[in-house]
C-alpha cells in the first residue's frame, strides 16, 4: 500500500517562482490536508478539504492555493514563492474530517526558497 | 479555539529509563487526542489515540498515554527507553465536530547510551 504519496521530495525555488506540490492517496479517504512544519512551531494547517469538491483555509493560508482535483488528489500551489515559505510540507488524509479519525501522512516535501 | 501545548521542546533520557512527554490541551468539551512520532526525514506516524472510554490508551512500540480530564492532560509514557525511540513526538487534538487536527509544537526525544 502506497498510502499518501507526495511529489517532489525536494525542491529549490528562486523568489518569485511558482510551483505545485502534488499529493495523492490510495486509501479512499474523504478528507485531505496540507500542513507546513517549521522548527519549534509544530505542524500548522495551510488548507484542507473535508470532502471532494470543498476546500477551506487553515491557520496559515496566505500565499497558497489548493485544488482538490478528485477524491484521490489534493495539490498545493505557491504562486510567487517567498523565502518565508521555506519549510517542510506534509500532505495528510483521513477517512472523515471529524471525530476520532486519525490522519495519515506523506513523507514530506522539503522546499527551499532562495 | 482548541489548542494543545507540549511542555519541553527537548527531552533527554538514558537508555532503559522512563520516558515522559507532556501534553496539555484547552477545551471545555472532551476532545479527541492523538500522539504521533516522526523519525528523521520521515512523515508522521500514529502512536496512539484517545477517543472515549478507557482513559489509559496503549499504543505501538510500548508507549501508552493517560487521559486526565481534571488536569486537561494526555501525557505519553514508556517504562524503558530504547535507542530506537529517538525521534520527535507530536501531540494533536480535535475538538468534537471540528474538522481540523491541531498539533502541539513537538518534543524532540534524545536517548543517551
Amino acid at each position: 500500500n502506497a498510502g499518501v504519496t507526495q511529489t517532489p521530495k525536494f525542491q529549490v525555488l528562486k523568489t518569485g517562482q511558482s510551483m505545485t506540490l502534488q499529493c495523492a492517496q490510495d486509501m479512499n479517504h474523504n478528507s485531505m490536508y496540507w500542513y507546513r512544519q517549521d522548527p519549534g512551531m509544530g505542524l500548522r494547517l495551510i488548507y484542507y478539504s473535508a470532502s471532494e469538491g470543498t476546500t477551506d483555509k487553515g491557520e496559515v493560508p496566505n500565499g497558497y492555493n489548493v485544488s482538490r482535483l478528485n477524491k484521490r488528489e489534493f495539490s498545493l500551489r505557491l504562486e510567487s514563492a517567498a523565502p518565508s515559505q521555506t519549510s517542510v510540507y506534509f500532505c495528510a488524509s483521513s477517512y472523515t474530517p471529524a471525530g476520532a479519525t486519525e490522519a495519515f501522512f506523506g513523507q514530506g516535501t522539503r522546499l527551499t526558497v532562495v | 479555539a482548541q489548542s494543545v501545548t507540549q511542555l519541553g521542546s527537548h527531552v533527554s533520557v538514558s537508555e532503559g529509563a522512563l520516558v515522559l512527554l507532556r501534553c496539555n490541551y484547552s477545551s471545555s468539551v472532551p476532545p479527541y487526542l492523538f500522539w504521533y512520532v516522526q523519525y528523521p526525514n520521515q512523515g508522521l506516524q500514529l502512536l496512539l489515540k484517545y477517543t472515549t472510554g478507557a482513559t489509559l490508551v496503549k499504543g505501538i512500540n510500548g508507549f501508552e498515554a493517560e487521559f486526565k480530564k481534571s488536569e486537561t492532560s494526555f501525557h505519553l509514557t514508556k517504562p524503558s527507553a530504547h535507542m530506537s525511540d529517538a525521534a520527535e513526538y507530536f501531540c494533536a487534538v480535535r475538538i468534537g465536530g471540528a474538522q481540523k487536527l491541531v498539533f502541539g509544537q513537538g518534543t524532540r526525544l534524545t536517548i543517551n547510551p
